[in-house]
């Protein structure tokens, strides 16, 4: 069983549009969540922690349910430059090692 | 800004040859990973490193080897290149602590025929 696990995708949503993703994890002693977005061909790159009371970033809003292990991220009024695949990632009880979920495609189309 | 930079975009290698990829950081981080990314199964880490010569095997060190003799510079050798080593491969590092960004090299694409 993989430790993170996201819905492949593609999301394909118009500009404007609310979407949001989900994530699962498996392992409960997971003690801190990020997302990441990577765009075709690049690097991954840290999108915004979250955190358990939930925390906003402009249009970006992350939340935590540690009763039922999973992570959220919405995006309200999407734009196209949101088109990326979002990663999921967790770390464990040891502070070195983090698991990536294999990703949520989004495209924005005009 | 923080800097990491991995040796070579592209790659190309034959089957049995030795592999070594650099990753260099700029930003004196304590830990630093390689990872692998292939489609549908995300980023595995494969060694990661929180201090000079030091090394803990991730998820997947078979057929991999580090090295970290100099806090800035991470070098990942594939002893013996095999075609199910073909992915892309990618560098980060962090500083030590609990909620820490990691920051990524753009990353390896090797090919072994």
């Amino acid at each position: 069983r993989k430790e993170v696990e996201q819905d492949p995708g593609p999301f394909n949503v118009p500009e404007g549009a609310t979407v949001a993703f989900n994530c699962t994890y498996s392992n409960s002693a997971s003690q801190s969540f990020f997302w990441y977005r990577q765009d075709c061909r690049k690097e991954p790159k840290l999108l915004m922690s979250v955190y358990s009371s939930g925390n906003e970033d402009g249009r970006f809003t992350a939340q935590l349910n540690r009763a039922s292990q999973y992570i959220s991220l919405l995006i309200r009024d999407s734009k196209l430059s949101d088109s990326a695949t979002y990663l999921c990632v967790v770390n464990l009880y040891n502070f070195n090692k983090f698991y990536f979920g294999s990703g949520t495609k989004l495209n924005v189309k005009p | 800004d923080v800097k990491v930079t991995q040796s070579s975009r592209y790659l190309v290698k034959r089957t049995g040859e030795k592999v070594f990829l650099e990753c260099v950081q700029d930003m004196d981080h304590e830990n630093m990973f390689w990872y692998r990314q292939d489609p549908g199964l995300g980023l595995r880490l494969i060694y990661f490193s929180y201090d000079v010569k030091m090394k803990e095997k991730g998820d997947i060190p078979e057929g991999y080897s580090v090295s970290r003799e100099k806090k800035e510079r991470f070098s990942l050798i594939l002893e013996s290149a095999s075609t199910n080593q073909t992915s892309m491969y990618l560098c980060a590092s962090s500083r030590p602590g609990r909620i820490i960004k990691q920051y990524f090299g753009p990353g390896t694409r090797l090919t072994v025929t």
